[in-house]
């Protein structure tokens, strides 16, 4: 059982949009920056919202990043089947180090 | 551009100890606030950090995996080393290294990952 909590599965229609949730505790999240990794079929983890709300070059802006106290969210528009991926949250824990959500898997139907 | 890549064995046996390296580009473990960390993914499941070296050689390391784990450097090399001791089928999974600056808690690049089974 992963420390950040993250739904399974999110599903959405091309060019619709969905957001993803990411929920911790006081000692992670409520503290520190959280960040999002996409990770595509077979590939390797990539960062895509770091601090919280940034967006790292040759990220689109339709991928976004929020904070609020103990949760997060990422949020993507103009959806594209390409963006069909797992999704990770990550950030510091002062008792576990750095900590991952269990991932969310984006169908884009 | 940073690039990553982790080479060691696909395959160990049980209670055998695992040695991985993650060489690097791009960067320097000699240049403040750079660090390198390890993470593993078992088979269709979640991501696991496992432990972290920074440039100043302050290590972290997973709390539940602490006693099992050893990283080291060698920045003449731009390599990072991790050792995990007393290996089991469960530590079955792709194990990637990755780039983190100081402080950021982000992991800004990733290795391709490499897949180690545990089997007798």
């Amino acid at each position: 059982q992963s420390v950040l909590t993250q739904p399974p599965s999110v599903s959405a229609a091309p060019g619709q949009k969905v957001t993803i949730s990411c929920s911790g505790s006081s000692s992670n999240m409520g503290k520190n920056y959280v960040s999002w990794y996409q990770q595509l079929p077979g590939t390797a983890p990539k960062l895509i919202i770091h601090e919280n709300n940034n967006r790292p070059s040759g990220i689109p802006d339709r991928f976004s990043g929020s904070k609020s106290g103990t949760s997060a969210t990422l949020g993507i528009t103009g959806l594209q089947t390409g963006d069909e991926a797992d999704y990770y949250c990550g950030t510091w824990d002062t008792r576990l180090g750095w900590v991952f959500g269990g991932g969310t898997e984006l169908t884009v139907l | 551009q940073i690039t990553l890549k982790e080479s060691g064995p696909t395959l160990v046996k049980p209670t055998q100890t695992l040695t991985l390296t993650c060489s690097f580009s791009g960067i320097s473990l000699s240049t403040s606030a750079v660090g390198v960390g390890w993470i593993r993914q078992p088979p269709g499941k979640a991501l696991e950090w496992l432990a972290l070296i920074y440039w100043n050689d302050d290590h972290r390391y997973s709390p539940f995996l602490k006693s099992r784990l050893t990283i080291t450097k060698d920045t003449s090399k731009n390599q990072v080393v991790l050792t995990m001791t007393n290996m089991d089928p469960v530590d079955t999974a792709t194990y990637f290294c990755a780039h983190e600056t100081y402080g950021s808690g982000s992991f800004y690049a990733w290795g391709q990952g490499t897949l180690v089974t545990v089997s007798s």
